[in-house]
């Protein structure tokens, strides 16, 4: 059962534009989630997170939004640098640790 | 602030061989994890420590699997014996103590690339 889903593999985005990055979660039990980025043989670096009693979290480019109605939540990169193209996971955090989606390439275009 | 080291980098072993990873935690960090991420995959906890005690181990394959924190502050992780399937990265992360602000933000190491053939 995956409790975290990231249902898009990759995303190409031009420079300067916006990218957004999706999530889906099924379990509604958690206290919050958080965005990691990971670059090829690096481990994941935090990026951003957000609680539950919120619906949007920013922090300089990069904005979060909690739909819990739709139990959907998405990143937002804007503008979009060459230095974002990463892999992207989505995990949401509770007592029992961390639950990771199985990550989306974001390629930034010049 | 030195971030969290894991060593080896690399290791490539034939089936049925043993083999043993090493993390040193941030310092003054009492959660230790490790996780195991398939290609293609996002990362699966295996194990978490605090301090020396384990609170969860609910997906370590203990039959060939095993982790120790016997003081609180590095880890290790073995596996014997490896299967081709254990082929994976396996990351070691850290974090505050549960409580604490920013408890839940968990800082991951380079990982240790392991291949099994």
């Amino acid at each position: 059962d995956q409790q975290v889903k990231q249902n898009s593999p990759s995303l190409s985005v031009q420079e300067g534009r916006i990218s957004i990055l999706n999530c889906d979660y099924t379990n509604s039990m958690f206290d919050y989630f958080l965005w990691y980025k990971k670059y090829p043989a690096e481990g994941p670096t935090f990026l951003i997170s957000i609680s539950s009693i919120k619906d949007k979290n920013e922090d300089g480019r990069f904005t979060v939004f909690l739909n819990k109605s739709a139990k959907h939540l998405s990143l937002h990169i804007v503008p979009s640098q060459p230095g974002d193209s990463a892999v992207y996971f989505c995990a949401k955090g509770g007592a029992d640790g961390l639950t990771f989606g199985k990550g989306t390439h974001l390629i930034i275009q010049p | 602030e030195a971030g969290v080291a894991q060593s080896p980098r690399y290791k490539i072993i034939e089936k049925r061989q043993s083999v043993a990873f090493w993390c040193n935690p941030i310092s003054g960090h009492a959660t230790l994890y490790w996780y195991q991420q398939i290609l293609g995959q996002g990362p699966k906890l295996l194990i978490q420590f605090q301090n020396n005690g384990v609170v969860d181990d609910s997906q370590l394959p203990k039959d060939r699997f095993s982790a120790e924190r016997l003081k609180g502050v590095d880890s290790t992780l073995k596996i014997q014996p490896a299967k081709l399937e254990d082929s994976a990265v396996y990351l070691c992360a850290s974090s505050l103590a549960p409580g604490l602000a920013g408890a839940y933000e968990q800082y991951f190491g380079p990982g240790t690339r392991l291949t099994v053939t």
